[in-house]
């Protein structure tokens, strides 16, 4: 059963950076690509970033270009989403999703940006 | 970018009546593979999102079969073929032909009348 973990989310001010994890189990993860998504309070959902198996190509929503980096550690089975610079419209719930197409989720870890 | 519009916003459904949702991309979701990279996801009240649908039509595992996608190039449609309780919750589109970004869907909230 493919299991996806996220942890990491806090309230932060803004200006200030929070590194996301995602403790991936059950599916061969050096094999999919991974995507970040998020869920602004009584929102839609909004991709952040994706990062193939390798790590070697990387994309981001043009709103966090230069102020999330998204990785990952195939030894260790985990997403990571570095987010510095945070601004109050980042505030969110942050989902790890398996594959480009979001075949399964994370139950979420929530950011709070505010002073 | 991809512009992905559902409509309605809001769907109130009779328990076993059939509910149909629509979604309309700005541009042609046909890739240059030949595939089209269109996917919906429901949305439970307090619970992450899970994809019902891939590549227009094609259910995942364990998803009802009162649940089918269909449509071609910038219109597609989510079908609920008897609205049962449980399917209370809110509906995406998502699109991943032209990328980056993907781009989601407004959704599509479906509850009992």
């Amino acid at each position: 059963e493919v299991q996806l973990v996220e942890s990491g989310g806090d309230l932060v001010q803004p200006g200030g950076s929070l590194r996301l994890s995602c403790a991936a189990s059950g599916f061969t993860f050096s094999t999919y690509w991974m995507s970040w998504v998020r869920q602004a309070p009584g929102k839609g959902l909004e991709w952040v970033a994706n990062i193939n198996q390798d790590g070697s190509a990387k994309y981001y929503v043009d709103s966090v270009k230069g102020r999330f980096t998204i990785s990952r550690d195939n030894a260790d089975n985990s997403l990571y989403l570095q987010m510095n610079s945070l601004r109050a419209e980042d505030s969110a719930v942050y989902y790890c999703a398996r594959e480009r197409a979001a075949a399964d989720w994370g139950q979420g870890t929530l950011v709070t940006v505010s002073s | 970018d991809v512009v992905m519009t559902q409509s309605p916003l809001s769907l109130p459904v009779t328990l076993g009546q059939p509910a149909s949702i629509s979604c309309r991309s700005s541009q042609s979701l046909v890739h240059s593979d030949g595939n089209t990279y269109l996917n919906w996801f429901q949305q439970r009240p307090g619970q992450s999102p899970r994809r019902l649908i891939y590549k227009v039509s094609n259910r995942d595992s364990g998803v009802p079969d009162r649940f089918s996608g269909s449509g071609s190039g910038t219109d597609f449609t989510l079908k609920i073929s008897r609205v049962e309780a449980e399917d209370v919750g809110v509906y995406y589109c998502m699109q991943g032909t032209h990328w980056p970004p993907l781009t989601f869907g407004g959704g599509t909230k479906v509850e009992i009348k």
